[in-house]
């Protein structure tokens, strides 16, 4: 089944603690990309990736990490996660970031700060 | 900075009726317009993608129209389900490059 996997679906944690989320797609899609959802603002792009070993920065890059090593997955990192980084997360793919295809995104993994 | 806007922010509609979504935005130069179908807790799943040269596209009960000229959208529900239930985003994409402006989306809420 093609899909956009994500982990994990929900974390809480603490200021200052590095933690990863993982998105995994099995499609084969060159574009990926990841998406925070906050109430009221819609979803925001932090980080994209055109392919393997090309990333750029989105509308709201700051804290966050990303790489793209292998074609199928694509972290987010979070060095030093602070509370208003609390919020749902969506990773997404697509065939080619060139065209106008179809944008999977995963379930979404919603990420509290205390 | 380009912007997409949707209204209204919610509505609440009685099984069976039709409902007509609203997009604007000012993303220039324009791509396509797409709409999207978020559930509760899920993932937005693709209803439409519309390129600058069509009107209308339609996917079962939603149809979606676009006027590139005064860069408005709608989505049109017929005959709404309590499946409809859910959140419609508007997103837009740049001729330039794959930037994609999200719209806040529209809450709808079927009743029975």
């Amino acid at each position: 089944e093609a899909q956009v996997t994500q982990n994990p679906r929900y974390l809480i944690t603490v200021t200052g603690k590095k933690l990863t989320v993982t998105c995994s797609q099995n499609m084969n899609h060159e574009y990926m990309s990841w998406y925070r959802q906050d109430p009221g603002l819609g979803l925001r792009q932090i980080y994209y990736s055109m392919n393997v070993e090309v990333t750029d920065k989105g509308d709201v890059p700051e804290g966050y990490k990303v790489s793209r090593k292998e074609k199928r997955n694509f972290p987010l990192i979070l060095e030093s996660p602070s509370p208003n980084q609390t919020s749902l997360y969506f990773c997404a793919s697509s065939l080619s970031g060139q065209w106008a295809g179809e944008l999977f995104f995963g379930e979404g993994s919603r990420l509290t700060v205390l | 900075k380009n912007q997409v806007e949707q209204s209204p922010q919610s509505l609440i509609i009685l099984e069976g009726k039709n409902c007509t979504l609203q997009c604007n935005y000012t993303v220039s130069p324009f791509s396509n317009l797409r709409w999207y179908k978020q559930d509760t807790g899920r993932g937005p799943v693709s209803l439409t993608i519309m390129t600058f040269s069509e009107n209308t596209k339609s996917n079962g009960r939603y149809t979606a129209t676009l006027d590139a000229d005064t860069k408005q959208s709608s989505l049109h529900i017929t005959a709404s389900q309590l499946s409809d239930s859910a959140s419609y985003i508007c997103v837009v994409s740049e001729s330039d490059d794959y930037k994609l402006s999200f719209g806040a989306g529209t809450t709808v809420t079927v009743r029975a």
